[in-house]
Order: C-alpha cells, then structure tokens, then sequence
C-alpha cells in the first residue's frame, strides 16, 4: 500500500522569506502522480502544484515549486517570497496512474500548518 | 464554471441517528470522491463513484455507503452514527478519465459533521 508522510506537523516562515515543506512517499508503482494542496482556515481544499512522476523536471507554478527526487521518493514544495495568504495547512498528495490502481482517489499526507509571520 | 458544492455546510446528530450528505460536482465532471478529515486520523478516503457506479471504495465500515445520480450528484449516507463519526467531511470532483489529463480534483468546501 501507498503511504505519504509529512514529517513537519508545523511550519513558520517570514514574510518574503522562502520556505520549503517535507514529504516523503512510499510506492511500488512506477505511474503516479503527486501534489501539493493548500487548505486555508476557510477549508476550501486548493491544488497548488502537481508533479507527473515521469518527468524529470520539477514542476513550477510561480512562487511555488518542488523538488522531485523519485529515487529517494521526497517530493518536498518550496514557496519563495511567502504572503499571508499563504499561511494554510498544506497537505502532500499521492495518486496511482496504474491500470487498476486507486486512480480514483488521493492518498494524504498528514499535514503541515504554515505559519507567516508579518 | 460553478464549483463543487456541498449541503449542508454544518450538521449536528445523535448518536444512532443516520446523515445523508450532499455533493454536486462541477459540471462536466463525471467522477465523484468522498473523503473524511479528522484531526486525528488525516484525511481518509471513503469511496469514489463514476456514472452512477461506486469505482473505489476506501476502508471503512458498511454503515457509510453513497449513491450517486444520472445527473452525477452523490449523496453520502452515515447510519447508526457513533461520536467518531464527527468530522469535516469532504466531496471531490473530476473528469472521471482514466488518462493522465483529468487527475486534479476539485474539492467542495466539506460538510462539518457532529455527533453529540
């Protein structure tokens, strides 16, 4: 079975300052896909960024991106110049891209709350 | 486009009572997840339907089951409601696909469940 981790319940950063958020996988499976989700305290679950796992190149969605090491299963988000608005809990998604697979539903992470302190 | 919603927002039950819970998905969308957060135990998946058809169901007991309709609404059923039952609990959807280009899921903004 799938399994993310989070090993970082709590995060703070300063404003403008970046900050780079843990999580490590476990899978057998050679086709999937991972993301990053932000929940702010309104609950409203938002997808921040998505990482194919067959390429090779770590995904960017302007002041977020990832780094994708598929051998050592660590897909951690680093978010430069941090708002307030991103202070949310941010949670590491995995989902199978196999025939057969849970392709149907994500499996989470635990969860980090980020904290930005003006 | 609307997004997912979902009703109601908030709920209060007894225990031994049972909840029916609603999704409408984006439209279009032919896949519906139904997902449980806790602060215990995370986020947790409950079970996904497609064209009307449970496609995947997650590890939890019978007492949780969901339907959904032509249109691609789903309902959530919880019966026999324990206090552990309280949660957010929340709906997703997304094209249905199986191919790589419709794996993003839109979630709706939950529904707070609690079971006194």
């Amino acid at each position: 079975a799938q399994t993310v981790t989070q090993s970082q319940p709590e995060m703070s950063v300063q404003e403008a300052e970046t900050v780079t958020l843990s999580c490590t996988y476990d899978t057998s499976e050679s086709d999937y896909y991972l993301f990053w989700y932000k929940q702010p305290p309104s609950r409203q679950m938002i997808l921040v960024i998505r990482q194919e796992a067959y390429k090779q190149q770590n995904a960017t969605e302007n002041r977020f991106s990832v780094n994708f090491q598929k051998a050592a299963k660590s897909f951690s988000l680093k978010i430069s110049d941090s708002q307030l608005g991103d202070a949310a809990m941010y949670f590491c998604a995995y989902r199978s891209g196999e025939v057969g697979g849970s392709q149907g539903n994500l499996i989470f992470g635990k969860g980090t709350k980020l904290s930005v302190k003006p | 486009k609307a997004g997912v919603t979902q009703t109601p927002r908030y709920l209060i039950k007894t225990r031994g009572q049972q909840v029916t819970l609603s999704c409408s998905p984006i439209s279009g969308h032919r896949s519906v997840s139904w997902y449980q957060q806790t602060p215990g135990q995370g986020l947790q998946f409950l079970f996904e339907y497609f064209s009307e058809t449970q496609r995947n169901k997650g590890n939890f007991p019978g007492r949780f089951s969901g339907r959904q309709f032509s249109n691609s609404r789903s309902e959530m059923n919880v019966s026999t409601l324990e206090l552990g039952d309280s949660a957010l609990y929340l709906c997703a959807s997304n094209e249905g696909l199986r191919d790589s280009s419709s794996y993003e899921q839109y979630f709706g903004p939950g529904t707070r469940l609690t079971v006194t």
